[in-house]
């Protein structure tokens, strides 16, 4: 079993809220990400860390951000949430190296708005 | 852009029957990755096989790489009801950072 929590697992808000996912993991990997998936599609990679205070934007242009102030946790944020952010943001964690290898995932987080 | 491109994109299949899955991808790559996915839940590593690598095994699944087509195969061998779920694969490029994933295989086991 992966090491890598994330809350809330759903979420229904109404436009125009402000909502963070949670991301937490206890492996002590340095690499963290936030890939953002629809029902039946591939994964898009929104965001990216390498360690504290490092964060980088994935392929996939996304109005969320995201901050990585311990190694443990990277929380990703929308200041204000709209309909088309609809979606299920899923957080993974992997090893330091040069090669980068197998990909830990949370359970996701599903995110609905009205 | 998409690296990846699993097909078929759906599978209904016999329990016991065999699964084969296949990737295909464009660039060159370090490693390709298989992940399984259960309905609404995050995924799950099932195995890597770098790209000086032509086959690798673990339990019943058998991983192929060839990197001359750039494409990969998973076969899943006497398939469980419980091997419902969707199949991804997924590249490490040059650049080492990221992992580009496919649209995945719906896999159906039919008890």
């Amino acid at each position: 079993e992966a090491d890598i929590y994330q809350t809330p697992r759903y979420l229904v808000i109404g436009t125009g809220k402000k909502i963070t996912l949670e991301c937490s993991q206890t492996m002590g990997h340095d690499k963290m990400y936030w890939y953002q998936q629809d029902p039946g599609m591939e994964l898009h990679l929104i965001h990216y860390s390498y360690g504290v205070n490092s964060t980088e934007k994935g392929d996939l242009s996304s109005e969320s951000t995201v901050s990585r102030i311990r190694t443990e946790h990277f929380p990703l944020t929308l200041e204000s949430a709209r309909p088309s952010h609809t979606s299920q943001y899923l957080c993974a964690s992997s090893e330091s190296g040069l090669d980068l290898g197998e990909l830990f995932f949370g359970e996701g987080s599903r995110l609905t708005v009205l | 852009s998409q690296q990846g491109e699993e097909d078929p994109q759906a599978l209904s299949i016999q329990e016991g029957e065999n699964a084969t899955m296949n990737c295909s991808y464009k660039t060159s790559i370090n490693n390709l990755q298989w992940y399984r996915q259960n309905s609404g839940r995050g995924l799950v590593h099932l195995i890597l096989i770098r790209s000086n690598e032509r086959e690798k095994h673990s339990g019943r699944l058998r991983v192929t790489l060839d990197t001359s087509k750039k494409s990969s195969s998973l076969l899943i061998t006497a398939s469980r009801a419980a091997d419902t779920a969707s199949y991804f694969c997924a590249t490490v490029g040059g650049s080492n950072y990221k992992l580009t994933f496919g649209k995945g295989t719906l896999l159906t086991v039919n008890p």
